[in-house]
């Protein structure tokens, strides 16, 4: 069966710190790959999404950056964290055909400060 | 503009009441697919139906039903006799196909919270 891990669950950093989240898949190849946002009391953001390796498709411009360097493997990254980035980040997959649901991680939790 | 309106941002019921979430949406696609997702409190989101444009009829799964309506673009889901475990935030999200997009569009959600 597919799973999917992302880590770290709970962050707490600094401003002006930089920033990795990563997540992975298990039991499936090619999966198209996500990055949303949850701010406090807000919706799912979508940031970045991937249907390949090295290919990464920013949906809102700022301060963070994705990439993907293996088929399976996703990562978040900041080079210096804002009090905006604060939230509730999700990493989900689905696969390779255009439609399908979306199963998520458990999430990762940043509270910049 | 592709965009998913959950006006309701919060709702509380009291356990056994009925209760619908609401769900707009907006696409030009003239295929596209619904999802409605439940986020209870440990944070993951929870896969709950999918719904394809040219499918209109309503789907009943246990307490939980859905109805969507292509003609007010609408996708409303209805929990029946509601439960203490049925406390969660609720979201309703779009993927049109039309244009290849590989996007799932999320509304804001709906906070439900059922007392005992």
């Amino acid at each position: 069966s597919q799973t999917i891990h992302q880590w770290p669950a709970t962050l707490v950093q600094p401003v002006g710190s930089p920033l990795s989240l990563e997540c992975t898949v298990e039991g499936t190849s090619n999966p198209n790959l996500y990055w949303y946002r949850q701010a406090a009391g807000r919706g799912l953001q979508l940031l970045f999404y991937s249907v390949g390796i090295g290919q990464i498709s920013s949906e809102v411009p700022q301060n963070l950056s994705a990439s993907r360097p293996q088929d399976r493997q996703f990562i978040l990254s900041s080079k210096k964290l804002l009090l905006s980035d604060s939230g509730f980040y999700l990493c989900a997959w689905s696969g390779r055909r255009v439609t399908g649901e979306l199963f998520f991680g458990e999430g990762s939790r940043l509270t910049v400060l | 503009a592709q965009k998913v309106t959950q006006a309701q941002t919060e709702i509380s019921v009291v356990e056994k009441e009925d209760v619908t979430l609401d769900c707009v949406y907006e696409t030009r696609d003239t295929t596209y697919y619904l999802f409605w997702y439940k986020q209870p409190p440990s944070g993951e989101l929870v896969f709950l139906i999918r719904r394809n444009s040219f499918d209109e009829q309503n789907e009943i799964s246990g307490r939980y039903s859905w109805n969507f309506q292509k003609s007010t673009s609408s996708f409303n889901f209805t929990i029946t006799a509601s439960q203490v475990v049925d406390s969660a935030v609720y979201f309703c999200a779009l993927q049109p196909f039309n244009s290849g997009t590989y996007k799932y569009i999320f509304g804001t959600g709906t906070r439900l919270k059922v007392l005992a």
